[in-house]
């Protein structure tokens, strides 16, 4: 199957610092991108999504100045968590999709501490 | 968010042992995806299913789309202690074409 690359796998930054998160599709262009967060023993849930060179959709209750999205080539996406605080530790996972055909390849996720 | 009802929340079964869990919606879906996730790691992608009454295998599993369009189940047959992980179900349909997931399945295999 495609291959979608996130990085850093891990990271651990001070409350209040700026971070970020890059999704990368190493084998295929993806119009679309979607950014989940994962708390411990639960669910996925979608925090936004982006289309290449567009702004990005987001739901509801998700701070759209707090954790900024980027689509800037069809092949990379980046959230960047914003003057992060410990409550905003979780798992972050992206996907890409060729096409809306195709169904999303997900990254494989990064784990973000805020201390 | 909306989420799907997926049960069991947990299973622990002996390796050889056959594994049932479903996932149930008050919505209707146009697609039911199934999907395995290993601790620190991406979901990935084990069955798709685009049509109503529609029972699809990969190997060992096998997973149905139910003729309500509501409901989903995916079998393991033959389990083996690298099934362990967590099982999530993804349905996707209404006005706003979004994946939404369920609540997972943790499945323990003893050797």
């Amino acid at each position: 199957g495609a291959v979608v690359s996130q990085h850093p796998s891990w990271v651990i930054c001070k409350s209040g610092t700026s971070v970020k998160i890059e999704c990368r599709s190493l084998d295929f262009q993806a119009t679309t991108m979607f950014w989940y967060r994962q708390f411990p023993k639960q669910s996925l849930m979608l925090m936004a999504t982006s289309n290449e060179g567009s702004k990005a959709t987001y739901e509801q209750g998700v701070e759209k100045d707090k954790f900024l999205i980027n689509h800037a080539s069809l092949t990379l996406s980046t959230l960047t968590v914003t003057s992060a605080h410990p409550e905003d530790s979780s798992f972050y996972i992206c996907s890409a999709r060729q096409d809306s055909s195709t169904e999303a390849f997900f990254g494989q996720g990064t784990r973000l501490t805020v201390v | 968010g909306q989420q799907l009802n997926q049960s069991p929340q947990s299973m622990f079964i002996q390796e050889g042992e056959d594994v049932s869990m479903n996932c149930t919606s008050s919505s209707i879906f146009n697609t039911w995806l199934w999907y395995k996730q290993d601790p620190g790691e991406g979901p990935v992608l084990l069955i798709a299913l685009y049509k109503a009454g529609e029972l699809t295998s990969n190997g060992r599993l096998t997973a149905q789309f139910g003729i309500t369009r509501k409901d989903s189940f995916l079998n393991i047959s033959a389990s083996i202690p690298s099934d362990v992980g967590i099982y999530f179900c993804a349905g996707r349909g209404g006005a706003t074409n979004k994946l939404i997931f369920g609540t997972g399945t943790l499945l323990a295999v003893q050797p």
